[in-house]
């Protein structure tokens, strides 16, 4: 079945660590997104990624890095610099047009300690 | 400046009753349209968007929406609502030489048995 997959669907770090949550697609989608949701504040986008080896800041960057060395992933690492980094993740894929349907995976929830 | 309103946080229905959530967008061209589901925990899924053509536009698991440009409002509809429908509803706005979508804070629906 083509999808995108997210794993780990829950993550616990410590202060201060870095950690990278990963982001896999088999749809052979151009573009992927990294969304951030916090309750009551809808999907706010990280990055996102046109095609392979590019990437754009999306609103809150800040924090957060992103690569795309491959069509099928594209992993955020949440660094120690994100000041408040516990939150759901989202991450979606579409076919590479701004209109195109974004497909989204399960999510990761971190829980920074 | 671009945004999108969900005027409701929380919206309370009895189960078979009607249901109607509302979506106001400010945006500067023709937009295009998305709402979206998300079940407690879980990524997001596409209900059913608006790009042209006719302002009523079906989507999948009963729902319809329909855009007013006059009101700058595309509200989602649902003659019978189930206790399966219980999830935030989330409206996007887009355009197709943007990547980015931006996104309403969402509405909670709660089902009455």
């Amino acid at each position: 079945d083509g999808g995108i997959t997210q794993s780990p669907k829950y993550l616990f770090r410590k202060e201060g660590q870095n950690v990278t949550l990963s982001c896999e697609q088999n749809l052979n989608h151009d573009a992927m997104y990294w969304y951030r949701q916090d309750p009551g504040q809808g999907l706010r986008l990280i990055y996102y990624s046109q095609i392979v080896n590019d990437f754009q800041k999306g609103d809150i960057a800040e924090g957060y890095s992103v690569s795309r060395e491959k069509k099928e992933s594209f992993p955020l690492t949440v660094t120690s610099a994100q000041k408040n980094p516990t939150a759901f993740y989202l991450c979606a894929s579409s076919s590479g047009q701004g209109t195109d349907t974004q497909y989204f995976g399960p999510g990761t929830r971190l829980t920074v300690l | 400046a671009q945004s999108v309103t969900q005027p409701d946080i929380h919206i309370t229905v009895s189960e078979g009753a009607s249901l109607e959530l509302r979506c106001n967008y400010s945006y500067g061209a023709t937009p295009y349209l998305f709402w979206y589901v998300q079940s407690p925990g879980q990524g997001l899924q596409l209900l059913l968007k608006y790009f042209s053509g006719d302002t009523l536009v079906q989507g999948i698991k009963g729902f319809e929406a329909e855009f007013k440009r006059s009101q700058s409002s595309f509200n989602l509809r649902k003659p019978s609502v189930h206790w399966s429908d219980a999830a935030e509803y989330f409206c996007a706005v887009g355009h197709d030489s943007n990547y980015q979508l931006i996104w309403g804070a969402g509405t909670k629906l709660i089902i009455k048995p």
